[in-house]
């Protein structure tokens, strides 16, 4: 079965300080995702990956950094952190793409104080 | 950009009964559309998909319907049971590296016995 691991599973962080969100797949994917779900929100895209050392944005990059150091690894990095990225962090990897099944990881709740 | 609708934010549905939520999208092009589903306080999982060259599609209890004219697709899933309860996330895509996931707000669906 596909695993998409991440940490850490919650953190609460301080507004203006920087938070890394970690995403491990052992799926052998190359598209790697990250998503923020609102409370009674569905899932908006931040950044993505298609390859190692590539990242690109998704429908809300703005505040987010992104690093695909491998093809496991996808980070999600927050400089300065605000009140309004209080939420939830899914990682999904798939094989091929956006018309492909995405496994999603077990969420990060962030709460920015 | 694509948008997303999901008509019914929460539904209710005896145990037995059939229950049917439904989505709408904007974008012509797209030609993927993926169904997830996220038990409380859990992570979103697969459940069936539908791509633009059929119009139907069943696996086991659940059935997706297409309407390409419409813009509208939906879930129909048969002999309601309590683990069918949880919150349906409807999506679309348009494919290619530009065709990013587009996600619906969810339905959160309960099924009473």
């Amino acid at each position: 079965e596909a695993a998409v691991t991440q940490s850490p599973r919650s953190k609460v962080a301080v507004t203006g300080g920087k938070v890394t969100l970690s995403c491990h797949q052992t799926n052998n994917h190359d598209y790697m995702y990250w998503y923020r779900q609102d409370t009674g929100h569905g899932l908006r895209l931040i950044h993505y990956s298609y390859v190692a050392d590539s990242t690109e944005k998704g429908d809300i990059p703005d505040g987010y950094k992104a690093s695909r150091p491998s093809q496991e690894n996808f980070s999600l990095i927050l400089e300065l952190a605000s009140l309004s990225q209080t939420a939830v962090y899914f990682c999904a990897s798939s094989d091929a793409g956006f018309q492909d099944t995405q496994y999603f990881g077990p969420g990060t709740r962030l709460l920015v104080l | 950009g694509e948008k997303v609708e999901q008509h019914q934010s929460t539904l209710s549905v005896r145990e037995g009964d059939s229950a049917v939520i439904n989505c709408t999208y904007t974008d012509t092009a797209s030609s993927y559309f993926p169904w997830y589903k996220q038990e409380a306080g859990k992570s979103l999982h697969f459940v069936i998909d539908i791509r633009s060259n059929v119009d139907r599609k069943q696996s086991q209890r659940l059935t997706v319907l297409l309407d390409k004219k419409a813009k509208r697709f939906s879930l129909h899933i048969t002999a309601t049971q309590p683990e069918d309860s949880a919150i349906y996330f409807c999506a679309a895509s348009k494919g290619g590296l530009s065709g990013k996931l587009t996600f619906g707000e969810g339905t959160q669906v309960t099924v009473i016995s």
